[in-house]
């Protein structure tokens, strides 16, 4: 069974403030890496996905690095701004099967 | 609009009723899932079904029953479920269930309540 941890599990910010949360994974056997945004009452909505170590993936504000040596995944938010308040997923990917987190739970106070 | 719907949103049942859960994607995918989502647990993969075959059961219990008749349409038929299956049910579909790169497109989900 693999692991995936995610941290924090959930985080509070003022709008405006930059923030970063963690996915950890096993690092053996690594396929590639999956981050999701999932606002409330909606469905999940692919972010990113990242194969190579190294990898750096950017989507407006939001940028995610990748370091498969050592089993973790950064995900940045530049600048929050409330509707990025969300829980923000990872996932790590094998044959047939996304093996998901229990997410960070994001709220952006105006 | 991730183009994955699902029926119902909502869902309350007694622990003898049977009701089926609906998900349809439109997206010319050909793999779907079932996930389930406990409270304060992650998404737990429940069944793969890739151009209408069923690949993955992970070890689902039988009043869990799914249909998948075209890669458009995915049903959970439930039936003698437990309070303990309330949970949210998530759809999802990909191209194809092969990859560790494929991308999967979820549904909003039905929230299940089991009296």
């Amino acid at each position: 069974i693999l692991n995936v941890e995610q941290s924090p599990q959930s985080l509070h910010v003022q709008e405006g403030d930059s923030t970063n949360f963690t996915c950890s994974f096993p690092s053996s056997n690594f396929y590639a890496l999956h981050w999701y945004r999932w606002e409330t009452a909606k469905s999940p909505e692919a972010l990113f996905v990242m194969t190579l170590n190294g990898d750096e993936k950017k989507k407006g504000r939001i940028s995610a690095t990748l370091n498969t040596k050592e089993g973790y995944s950064y995900l940045y938010i530049k600048g929050s701004q409330p509707e990025d308040s969300a829980t923000y997923l990872c996932a790590l990917g094998s044959a047939r099967q996304l093996t998901f987190g229990s997410g960070t739970q994001l709220t952006v106070l105006p | 609009e991730t183009g994955v719907t699902q029926t119902p949103r909502h869902l309350v049942m007694g622990m003898t009723n049977k009701k089926s859960l609906k998900c349809e994607q439109h997206l010319g995918h050909n793999a779907m899932y079932w996930y389930k989502q406990s409270a304060k647990k992650p998404l737990e993969l429940m069944f793969v079904y890739n151009f209408k075959e069923q690949t993955e059961n992970n070890s689902v219990p039988s009043r869990f029953s799914p249909e998948c008749p075209n890669s458009s349409h995915l049903f959970l038929h439930l039936h003698t479920l437990q309070p303990e299956d309330s949970a949210l049910y998530l759809c999802a579909s990909s191209p194809l269930a092969g990859g560790p790169q494929e991308t999967q497109y979820f549904g909003p989900g039905t929230r299940l309540l089991v009296l």
